[in-house]
């Protein structure tokens, strides 16, 4: 069974410092990987994914991720947190071999203070 | 604009109500999907079409009873609900099941 975790219920952090989101994940072939962001009152919109290639991701909004298949990571990060990226952040995962759905983490909450 | 058009955005309805939600997408998408958001649990995915076949059902209650008519539309069917199933239904699409997938901005559903 595969699975996602995201430790953090909520990160905060200052405006123009560096962000990290925290996400780690269980498959058991190769994973493709997944980042959404979702504003108040809104649906989930996709960030950037992983599937194969170059570890370090680069997605909308000048977020990037990092897949660590050692530590089974991929973590989001962001080097200057503006006040606008204020939203819940999503990790979700599937396993690449035949058809699995992809699973969600529970999401944290990322407050950027001004 | 996400290309994913749910509606209604909000619903309220008794528990012997028969309402219908509905997701429309205009991406030329072959997956779409059914989640429920609930407060501080983790998305849960309810149905998943391919190509306008059911493919995934995760052991949702039969008061939900989607319907894919065509691969542009997709609709839940509520009967019968519970106060547990208030929560924020959301539709999404894909090219393909591995691809990302594209949110509406969900219906907000409550079950007095």
């Amino acid at each position: 069974a595969q699975s996602v975790a995201q430790p953090e219920d909520q990160v905060n952090v200052a405006e123009g410092n560096p962000l990290t989101v925290k996400c780690t994940y269980s498959v058991s072939g190769n994973p493709y990987l997944f980042w959404y962001v979702q504003y108040p009152n809104r649906g989930l919109q996709f960030l950037l994914k992983y599937i194969t290639g170059d570890n370090l991701v680069k997605g909308s909004y000048g977020f990037e991720a990092e897949f660590n298949k050692s530590q089974t990571s991929f973590h989001l990060k962001k080097p200057s947190a503006l006040v606008s990226d204020s939203a819940l952040y999503f990790c979700a995962v599937r396993d690449s071999g035949g058809y699995q759905k992809v699973t969600f983490g529970t999401g944290t909450k990322l407050q950027v203070i001004p | 604009e996400t290309g994913v058009t749910q509606t209604p955005r909000h619903l309220v309805m008794g528990m012997t109500n028969k309402k219908s939600l509905k997701c429309e997408q205009h991406l030329g998408h072959n997956a779409m999907y059914w989640y429920k958001q609930s407060a501080k649990k983790p998305l849960e995915l309810m149905f998943v079409y391919n190509f306008k076949e059911q493919t995934e059902n995760n052991s949702v209650p039969s008061r939900f009873s989607p319907e894919c008519p065509n691969s542009s539309h997709l609709f839940l069917h509520l009967h019968t609900l519970q106060p547990e199933d208030s929560a924020l239904y959301l539709c999404a699409s894909a090219q393909q099941t591995n691809q990302p997938q594209h949110f509406g901005d969900g219906t907000r559903l409550s079950i007095l």
